[in-house]
């Protein structure tokens, strides 16, 4: 099955400077890569996806790049904020939701 | 307001009983999940059901059961034959297929005493 690996498991970064997570996945069949964020006591939620025929997303400060041949993918955050705190989990899977796989996790500290 | 509600938020159970927890949704998705996140191990799939009366194993589903019996909902029970329950357990819902978004219920933890 996939084998999805997150770096690193813990980040501090100062508030407005950058943040970039990284994970790669093991199974070249893999074409979607979702991001999703998760707070203190809640569940997570989806921020950004990518489908493999796309190199590169981005939604505002977040962005996501994508190397098939290298078989990684990045989450990249902005400016970031203190409300920016939080886990970070990264996902692929070769058929939607049904069968995602999830990174360790990394967890986010912006320092005010 | 639309969600997925889990209930209980926390929860304590004793050796050799079976718990179940409540996930329902006002979502009108076809598709259901359970989740079992562990710290460290990020988040594992025990079981997914794409359609009332019908569900799937995933990567983790011994020691747990599930029903579909309404298009809300989706309960999941721990059996005294899963080894190591203690866990913060997950279900979300979707549309199912290729579009992929999860959405999360904020969770229920089960602590074995």
């Amino acid at each position: 099955g996939e084998n999805v690996e997150q770096h690193p498991s813990t980040l501090s970064v100062q508030e407005g400077d950058s943040a970039v997570i990284k994970c790669t996945y093991s199974d070249s069949a893999s074409n979607y890569f979702p991001w999703y964020k998760q707070e203190l006591g809640k569940g997570p939620q989806l921020i950004i996806d990518i489908r493999s025929n796309v190199g590169e997303k981005k939604d505002q400060r977040i962005a996501v790049t994508l190397n098939k041949t290298a078989k990684h993918f990045s989450l990249h955050i902005t400016e970031t904020q203190p409300e920016d705190s939080a886990v970070y989990f990264c996902a692929a899977s070769k058929s939607g939701a049904n069968n995602l796989f999830f990174g360790t996790g990394t967890r986010l500290t912006v320092i005010p | 307001d639309g969600g997925i509600t889990q209930s209980p938020k926390y929860l304590f159970r004793k050796e050799g009983q079976n718990v179940t927890l409540s996930c329902e949704q006002n979502l009108n998705h076809d598709a259901m999940y359970w989740y079992r996140q562990d710290p460290g191990q990020g988040l594992r799939l025990i079981y997914y059901s794409q359609i009332v009366n019908d569900f799937q194993k995933g990567d983790i589903a011994e020691g747990y059961s599930v029903s579909r019996e309404k298009k809300e909902s989706f309960p999941l029970t721990v059996t005294s034959a899963q080894k190591n329950p203690t866990a913060f357990y997950l279900c979300a819902s979707g549309t199912g297929g290729m579009t992929g978004e999860l959405f999360f219920g904020e969770g229920s933890r089960l602590t074995v005493l």
